[in-house]
């Protein structure tokens, strides 16, 4: 399965862009790229996914490389709840995807 | 309100006793999947079912077991010969037809000692 490398940890200040990356340089040809977030004791919260195209929603913007060995989450304006730990995943659709351990993201206000 | 519902949020038992997590939704979803996740780890794949009364081992299924005998429910056993069971686990559940999110629940902590 492929898997997918993330910084440990990140701190941004609030109401600044932050950028979250993610490596997954075996990623085959069919797997989407995911991101979710989570808060402590808490389940996962879906934030977006891409195949190939950068995609945008009212939560993020995820940017994937050409070559689709990298990918970024982008949040335009930190707010204190977006503090999480955020977990880049691969998987062919929305079925069995791989969660590498994620980045524990920081906002300073 | 349309969710996932998992009971109980903290759970305690004897180590060498089976111990069965519960798992239900109300979205109508044709999958479900459960989660293992360790203090700083990611989540990790136990079991998965894309339909009823079908269901496949994920990448750590060896200690567990689970049923599909309802759309709705997706029961984890945790057995006995499961070496480490304590940890977080989270049930989650999506369409199948379509390329969105799993939508998860909060979580049973198991704590055997």
């Amino acid at each position: 399965d492929a898997k997918t490398t993330q910084p440990n940890s990140m701190e941004s200040n609030e109401e600044e862009p932050v950028h979250l990356p993610c490596n997954h340089s075996t990623i085959s040809g069919t797997d989407y790229i995911h991101w979710y977030r989570q808060l402590p004791s808490q389940g996962p919260e879906y934030v977006i996914h891409g195949l190939t195209s950068n995609v945008n929603n009212r939560m993020a913007s995820l940017a994937i490389a050409e070559d689709r060995k990298s990918s970024t989450l982008i949040l335009h304006r930190a707010t204190l709840r977006d503090a999480a730990v955020y977990y880049c995943s691969l998987g062919f659709g929305n079925e069995k995807l791989t969660f590498g351990t994620g980045t524990r993201l920081t906002i300073i206000p | 309100d349309g969710g996932i519902t998992q009971s109980p949020k903290y759970l305690f038992r004897k180590e060498g006793q089976n111990v069965t997590l519960s798992c239900e939704q109300n979205l109508n979803h044709d999958a479900m999947y459960w989660y293992r996740q360790d203090p700083g780890q990611g989540l990790r794949l136990i079991y998965y079912s894309q339909i009823v009364n079908d269901f496949q081992k994920g990448d750590i299924a060896e200690g567990y077991s689970v049923s599909r005998e309802k759309k709705e429910s997706f029961p984890l056993t945790v057995t006995s010969a499961q070496k480490n069971p304590t940890a977080f686990y989270l049930c989650a559940s999506s369409t199948t037809y379509r390329f969105g999110e799993q939508y998860f629940g909060p979580g049973t902590r198991l704590t055997v000692t």
